[in-house]
């Protein structure tokens, strides 16, 4: 069975740094073709994008985020870590990770919420 | 402002077939699959079709998809109370160098 499940603090304060990893089990980050990618969604809002990782340890970032984001994997400890720096109210939301593939996030952890403010 | 534009919101009765439409451009849907996604209130989004027209195991075939140039539809045919909910479509941006999702529609049957 492949599951994902988001850690990280609930709350940040504005102009602090943001870090949240997502566990893995049920399937390698180092599956060919396979990548792992957070998405967040503010409170009634939409789904954004945010940044993807593949097995190659090859990254994309959305272009709008890309100067406060870093998307690093370790294998050994099934882990991918999102870090979003200058975090402000409006990036108040749900953050998910999500299972590259198919060329699409197939499979999502459950989310974590993540509040900033002061 | 979502990359692919959707309806803010469809209806229908039950049993009826709704279509919930997906825009884009040549850079994401005009050259990618599409692919669709239902998520439940405090829920993670559910793939529910992927690569334009093929369902995950499990999803029922009363939710179909199509993709037509630069537009996708999501159909659910012989609609059902459980399928009030919020639906996502998304597709790589090949100028983006990434996925992008639309702006959700919210389904409410009547």
């Amino acid at each position: 069975q492949i599951t994902l499940k988001e850690s990280g603090p609930t709350l940040v304060k504005p102009t602090q740094t943001l870090t949240l990893t997502c566990t893995v089990s049920g399937f390698s980050l180092s599956t060919n073709e396979v990548g792992v990618g957070w998405i967040r969604q503010p409170p009634g809002k939409a789904l954004e994008w945010l940044a993807l990782i593949y097995w190659n340890d090859d990254k994309r970032y959305s272009p709008s985020l890309k100067s406060r984001l870093i998307i690093t994997k370790d294998t050994s400890k099934n882990q991918v870590v999102l870090t979003m720096t200058n975090m402000d109210p409006v990036d108040t939301a749900t953050y998910y990770c999500g299972r590259w593939g198919w060329d699409a996030f197939d499979i999502w952890g459950q989310g974590t919420m993540v509040t900033v403010s002061s | 402002q979502s990359v692919l534009t959707q309806p803010p919101s469809a209806s229908g009765t039950p049993g009826q077939r709704v279509t919930i439409s997906c825009s884009g451009s040549s850079s994401n849907i005009g050259s990618n699959y599409v692919y669709w996604y239902q998520q439940l209130p405090g829920t993670a989004p559910k793939l529910l079709i992927y690569r334009n027209n093929q369902r995950p195991s499990g999803v029922p075939d009363r939710f179909s998809g199509s993709k037509s140039g630069t537009s996708a539809s999501l159909a659910i045919s012989g609609l059902l109370s459980e399928d009030e909910t919020d639906y996502y479509c998304a597709t790589w941006d090949g100028n983006l160098s990434g996925p992008v999702f639309g702006g959700g529609t919210k389904l409410t049957v009547l």
